[in-house]
């Protein structure tokens, strides 16, 4: 089983929809989580940071469930601007070292908004 | 800030050939990573750097890559000799926030591809 699973997609929505992506983690230990966002060709930017409490940004909304062990992204109102590839990534614990640094990455989802 | 700047962009070489990747970090950010990234494996961490001493290279695939860190304002990735399977995209990335709130910032990239 991979750290770090998202179902690819492609998710396919119209203008306005609302969309939710779910991320999966295997290690109950994770301490931190994030969604990042990819567009074609382009590097990953930090789209928000996912809070216990969950989290709210404007049209996006990033929720997380220790129990189930996942994290969700909710995109209200979607637009055209918002189809990219989404990145679900989480941060394990210290390394040897003690430095808390290292990110799991999934293979993203990716988000088609058509007019 | 002219944020993470990587060169060169695209670099296509053959099957032998030394390859030699670079990157300027986010002035003032004390920590470097280098990725790759394939449709198959998705981001993949290779090596990362604190206060330019490498902390993790655990991700490096092998004797032919080598990466560096002579100051703080710059690092290379080397694979010599380069093979067709080392065809990806290699981002750096740079970071100097706190450990919860850590933010990556990351490079245009370079697409490498090895013939």
């Amino acid at each position: 089983r991979k750290e770090v699973e998202q179902d690819p997609g492609p998710f396919n929505v119209p203008e306005g929809a609302t969309v939710a992506f779910n991320c999966t983690y295997s290690n109950s230990a994770s301490q931190s989580f994030f969604w990042y966002r990819q567009d074609c060709r382009k590097e990953p930017k930090l789209l928000m940071s996912v809070y216990s409490s969950g989290n709210e940004d404007g049209r996006f909304t990033a929720q997380l469930n220790r129990a189930s062990q996942y994290i969700s992204l909710l995109i209200r109102d979607s637009k055209l601007s918002d189809s990219a590839t989404y990145l679900c990534v989480v941060r394990s614990l210290k390394d040897n070292a003690g430095n808390n640094r290292k990110l799991i990455w999934g293979l993203g989802t990716s988000l088609a908004v058509n007019p | 800030d002219a944020g993470v700047i990587q060169s060169p962009r695209h670099e296509v070489t053959e099957m032998g050939q030394e390859v030699t990747l670079r990157c300027k970090p986010i002035s003032g950010h004390n920590s470097l990573f280098w990725y790759r990234q394939t449709m198959m494996r998705g981001l993949e961490l290779l090596i990362y750097f604190n206060n330019n001493v490498p902390i993790d290279d655990s991700g490096m695939p092998e004797d032919r890559f080598s990466a560096k860190m002579p100051n703080a304002s710059f690092s290379t990735l080397k694979i010599q000799p380069s093979e067709p399977r080392d065809s990806a995209v290699y981002f750096c990335a740079s970071s100097g926030g706190t450990a919860r709130n850590e933010k990556l910032f990351f490079g245009s990239g370079t697409q490498l591809s090895v013939l």
